[in-house]
């Protein structure tokens, strides 16, 4: 299995709503990360997980809430959200250990509609 | 810090024509550099890779250089296809943040029959 999968492809929802991004893979990777994308940009890092702990929040809102319940799963907890953080929401996975990293596997992303 | 220059878009060729997307970057040490693709309504998918100097990447008739003279890592192909169009990144990889890539801020390639 040589792959990152994403659920749901498409969400809306409403900014009172609660919602969570799934993300899973069975590579056997130790590092997992979010990452947003607005239209015609490339992804900003969100959240960096190694070895299932947190390692990096690039000052993400308190809106997003990451969790990582084992080395597979990655999840991202969405809770009043605005607007503007309609995006492509992108999960990777990567080897963690020095000279054993070559590059992410992104998943295909959840398309976030915020009304 | 890191960071990742590439050419402006969109580049539009007509099929068959060659490919040139210009990608250079700045970063301490020598750091393994990334093109990755995305095609539309996908995520990102990796198209080649280099990690130390001039190192030749290639794959589906795409290569890149990893040239440390001129800290570059330019995509080229002899002969692009319409199923090429789409979105590419250069990225590198920021080791001194984990394993952090920081991408550039893609080109977009359109090519008509």
């Amino acid at each position: 299995d040589t792959e990152v999968t994403q659920t749901p492809k498409h969400l809306v929802m409403g900014m009172t709503n609660k919602k969570s991004l799934k993300c899973e893979q069975h590579m056997g990777h130790r590092a997992m990360y979010w990452y947003k994308q607005k239209a015609k940009k490339p992804p900003e890092l969100m959240f960096v997980y190694s070895y299932e702990k947190l390692s990096i929040n690039e000052s993400v809102p308190s809106r997003f809430s990451p969790e990582c319940p084992n080395s597979s799963l990655l999840n991202l907890h969405l809770h009043a959200l605005q607007p503007e953080d309609s995006a492509l929401y992108l999960c990777a996975s990567s080897q963690e250990q020095e000279g054993s990293f070559y590059g992410y596997t992104f998943g295909s992303g959840t398309r976030l509609t915020v009304v | 810090g890191n960071s990742v220059t590439q050419m402006e878009g969109p580049v539009t060729l007509s099929e068959e024509a060659f490919l040139t997307i210009n990608c250079t970057y700045t970063a301490t040490g020598y750091p393994s550099l990334f093109w990755y693709v995305q095609y539309p309504g996908e995520g990102l998918q990796l198209l080649l890779k280099a990690t130390k100097a001039d190192d030749k990447g290639s794959n589906k008739g795409f290569e890149a250089t990893y040239r440390k003279e001129t800290t570059s890592f330019h995509l080229e192909k002899g002969s692009v296809q319409v199923s090429d169009s789409a979105v590419y990144f250069c990225a590198l990889r920021d080791s001194q943040y984990g394993n952090k890539l920081v991408f550039g801020a893609g080109t977009i390639l359109r090519v008509k029959s």
